[in-house]
């Protein structure tokens, strides 16, 4: 069955630097695009970014440029997101998200269980 | 900018009733909509994608419509399992960013 495993809840404080990961199985895993959004408390939903799993292309809001690399590791079937010069406002949960490539209209079906971080002196 | 609002922001319900939750995007995004449930502690969970599809699973109670900039979900009846946040989501073609809206929270009258 199709799963998308985040990495565990993480502390860090103001100025460090937080990677998330993000195991995927039961399918292909260049077959499918990734998003990464985020949810701080009481807030909604923000796009952080995507990648083209197969190809290494990456798209990054530009509320986050400068800040966030997502990368991926095919033969470990995992994606990554990199979060650097953390401020107490990017305590959150960071979700990631798989999307078919030519009909992505069909939705993001699938997301891992989210990874609470916390930034905090 | 690209908004997506959301109304009522909290729809007070009983079981059994219908439920009428409202999105309107500030620009057309022709039929590019989805609907995503999500409840406390869980990751959202696709419901609805191009306006108007169920994706697999999804019960029948659960409709979609809308085009443009005007969407509504509808859940036909409300059951125990249905109160949680609701929001509708477009995906733009290129590049590939996603704008949620702020979310209706169907509640427990």
């Amino acid at each position: 069955q199709v799963q998308l495993v985040q990495s565990g809840a993480e502390v860090r404080k103001p100025g460090a630097s937080v990677k998330i990961s993000c195991k995927a199985s039961g399918y292909t895993f260049i077959s499918y695009g990734l998003h990464w959004v985020r949810q701080a408390p009481g807030q909604k939903i923000e796009w952080m970014g995507w990648i083209n799993t197969g190809t290494g292309d990456t798209k990054y809001s530009r509320n986050f440029q400068g800040r966030v690399t997502i990368t991926r590791d095919t033969s470990a079937t995992t994606g990554y997101m990199d979060l650097s010069g953390l401020k107490s406002e990017d305590t959150a949960v960071y979700y990631c998200a798989r999307e078919p490539y030519y009909d992505f209209w069909r939705g993001q079906d699938y997301w891992g269980q989210g990874t609470s971080v916390t930034v905090s002196s | 900018e690209f908004v997506l609002t959301q109304s009522p922001a909290t729809l007070s319900l009983s079981p059994g009733e219908r439920a009428t939750l409202s999105c309107r995007a500030s620009q057309s995004v022709t039929s590019y909509l989805a609907w995503y449930q999500q409840k406390p502690g869980q990751a959202p969970r696709l419901l609805i994608y191009d306006a108007s599809n169920r994706t697999a699973g999804i019960p029948a109670r659960f409709s979609g419509s809308g085009s443009g900039t005007d969407f509504t979900l509808t859940i036909s009846s409300l059951e125990p399992e249905d109160f949680a946040v609701y929001y509708c989501q477009h995906r733009n073609n290129w590049p590939p960013r996603l704008t949620f809206g702020p979310g209706t929270k169907v509640d427990i009258k």
